[in-house]
Parts: C-alpha cells; structure tokens; sequence
C-alpha cells in the first residue's frame, strides 16, 4: 500500500530565510509526487508535481522540490519565505505502476514570522 | 467558471438527516474526485468517476455514501442519515486525465459539514 509521511507537524521560518517541508513517501512501483497548499477555508491549491525526469521541480510562488529516489524522499524548498507562505502544505503521492487514489499526507503548518 | 466549485459551502444537519453535496469540475474535465478531510488531517479518497462512469469507490465509508455523476459533469455526493462522524470538510477535483495517472487535480473550495 502507498503512504506518506510528513513527520513535522508545524515548521517554523523567519521571513527571509530558506525554508524546507518535509516528505517521504512509500509505493511498490514509482511514484507520481505532488505538493499542495491549503488556505484557511479554501481548497487545495497545486503548487507543483514530479512525474518523471529531472529530480528538481520547480512550481508555482517560488517553490521548489527535490525528488530523491534512494532516500524516498520528495521535500518542499524555498530559498526565502514569506509571510503569505503561512498555510498548510500537503504532500500526496500514488504509484505509476496501480490504478490508485492519490494518498495525502497529514499537513504540515508552516508558519514565517516577520 | 475557471475553477471547480461547490455548493453549499457550509452544511448544518441534524443527525440522521439525509444530505446532498455538489460538485461542478472544470469545464471538459473528464475526471472527478470526492475526498474527505477530517479536522487536523489531510484529504481520504472516497471515489472517481471518468465521464458519468464511477470507476472506484473503495473509499466510500458506508453504505449511507452515494455519489453519481449521471451526465459527466456535475457530481453530487449523497450521505443518508448522517452521523457525527461524518463532519468533515468534503472536497471535489477534477483532472482531465483520461487514465487516472499524471494529471493535476483541480481542487474546489469544500463544503463544511457539522452534524449535530
């Protein structure tokens, strides 16, 4: 079965500085990967995905990831935070190889302080 | 219509009540999602439907979950005689991925049901 971890439940960043989410994730075949951001009482939003080729993703607002295959590990970064960067970030993976749902992980609150 | 919408975006029911939730994905996307996101938690899949065919509802809690997208275009999820349990925040995608594989899912605001 496919899962994923998001072991922080609350990051927190000085505005200005780099800021990382973290990411794990568990599938028997490859995995399509993405990242989402979620606003008090809004939906997900799609900040960006990796499917296949380059291990670094670039996205929406800045945002970047970088799939690691041998750590199974796909971390969100961000070389300088915002405060309107504060919200909660999802993770979400399924298996190239499986007609499966998309598996979510459970958020990770980030909060940049000014 | 850029984006997927929902309606309505709060839903107060008494226990036992029935409830119908609407979904209206991106325009010509073919497929569509319904997820529950408890409180604190991120979203569980319910089911899929590609076009008006519902292709998975494993993620169905009960037999008191029903949803149906009889033109292939808007969705509505039906929860009969509602228990506390089933507050939650339900979410709709929409992709136009004809295979359920690559493609972003488009997510709608939610709808917030409390049951009291």
């Amino acid at each position: 079965a496919q899962s994923v971890a998001q072991p922080e439940d609350q990051v927190n960043v000085a505005e200005g500085n780099p800021l990382t989410v973290k990411c794990t994730y568990s599938v028997s075949g490859n995995p399509y990967l993405f990242w989402y951001v979620q606003y008090p009482n809004r939906g997900l939003q799609f900040l960006l995905k990796y499917i296949t080729g380059d291990n670094l993703v670039k996205g929406s607002y800045g945002f970047e990831a970088e799939f690691n295959k041998s750590q199974t590990s796909f971390h969100l970064k961000k070389p300088s935070a915002l405060v309107s960067d504060s919200a909660l970030y999802f993770c979400a993976v399924r298996d190239f190889s499986g007609n499966t749902p998309l598996v979510f992980g459970k958020g990770t609150r980030l909060s940049v302080i000014a | 219509g850029a984006g997927v919408s929902q309606s309505p975006r709060y839903k107060v029911a008494k226990r036992g009540q029935d409830v119908a939730l609407r979904c209206d994905p991106i325009s010509g996307h073919v497929s569509l999602f319904w997820y529950q996101q408890a409180l604190g938690q991120g979203p569980e899949f319910l089911t899929y439907f590609q076009n008006e065919a519902q292709l998975d509802k494993s993620g169905l809690p009960s037999d008191r979950f029903f949803a149906e997208r009889p033109e292939g275009s808007v969705s509505t999820l039906k929860i009969q005689r509602t228990q506390q349990e089933d507050s939650a925040v339900y979410l709709c995608a929409s992709s136009s991925d004809r295979v359920r594989g690559t493609d972003t899912q488009y997510f709608g605001p939610g709808t917030r049901l409390t049951v009291l």
